[in-house]
């Protein structure tokens, strides 16, 4: 059974940069036909889809967080990471990290999610 | 704004049928990108509950289902329990934005 752990800073200054990383357990981050992506969600509010990335390095971002996002990954550490620069208080969340599973044709679904971690952006 | 619109809020009794709607673009579910939707227990992270449209994963009782017609989708759930008051999120492909998108989400009560 697979299993997702986000770890990182629950605060962060503004200006200051968000890094979070999660930890795959249950199975290689290599196995598979699978992208990795960051997911977050304000309090109180619905799911936003913030990039993935294939373990090739590839990688895809939201466009409205494009300018500030980076996702990598470390197969030798069985896991992947999302920095995020220059956070405001827009950017308070619960932060998700998911497998993303290839399910047929253009079908790709969340399959797998880690339980999420709060991250505030506050002075 | 969420690129897939969802009503904010449903309710059904015990043991009814309801539907909740999914409403895309020509970008999106119109263009034929798969709807997939995961169900979200208070303080806890969402779970898949309908992928590719219509498919169960394996566990989710045969109560809920999925379909897709158009430029929409609707998750359909009989037989409604207390157990699924929850919040549900519908979920596709856009190939504007060249991103995964979410539906705002649905607030459902049971009464």
């Amino acid at each position: 059974q697979v299993q997702l752990q986000e770890s990182g800073p629950g605060l962060v200054k503004p200006s200051q940069t968000l890094s979070l990383t999660c930890t795959v357990s249950g199975g290689s981050i290599n196995s598979g036909n699978y992208y990795w992506t960051w997911i977050r969600q304000p309090a109180g509010k619905g799911l936003e889809w913030i990039g993935r990335i294939y373990t090739s390095g590839s990688t895809n971002y939201n466009p409205s967080l494009k300018s500030r996002v980076t996702i990598s990954v470390d197969t030798s550490k069985n896991h992947f990471s999302l920095k995020l620069n220059s956070v405001t208080a827009a950017d308070t969340a619960v932060y998700y990290c998911a497998r993303v599973e290839y399910c047929g044709g253009d079908c790709y679904v969340f399959d797998y999610w880690g339980q999420g971690t709060l991250v505030t952006v506050s002075s | 704004q969420s690129v897939l619109t969802q009503p904010p809020s449903v309710s059904g009794a015990p043991g009814q049928r309801v539907t909740i709607s999914c409403t895309g673009s020509s970008s999106n579910i119109g263009a034929g990108y798969d709807v997939h939707w995961y169900r979200q227990l208070p303080g806890t992270a969402p779970k898949l509950l309908i992928y590719g449209n219509s498919n169960r994963p394996s566990g989710v009782p045969d109560r809920f289902s999925g379909s897709k017609s158009a430029t929409s989708a609707s998750l359909a759930i009989t037989g409604l329990q207390a157990e699924d008051e929850a919040d549900y999120y519908c979920q596709s492909f856009d190939s504007s934005l060249s991103g995964w998108v979410f539906g705002g989400g649905t607030k459902l009560t049971v009464l």
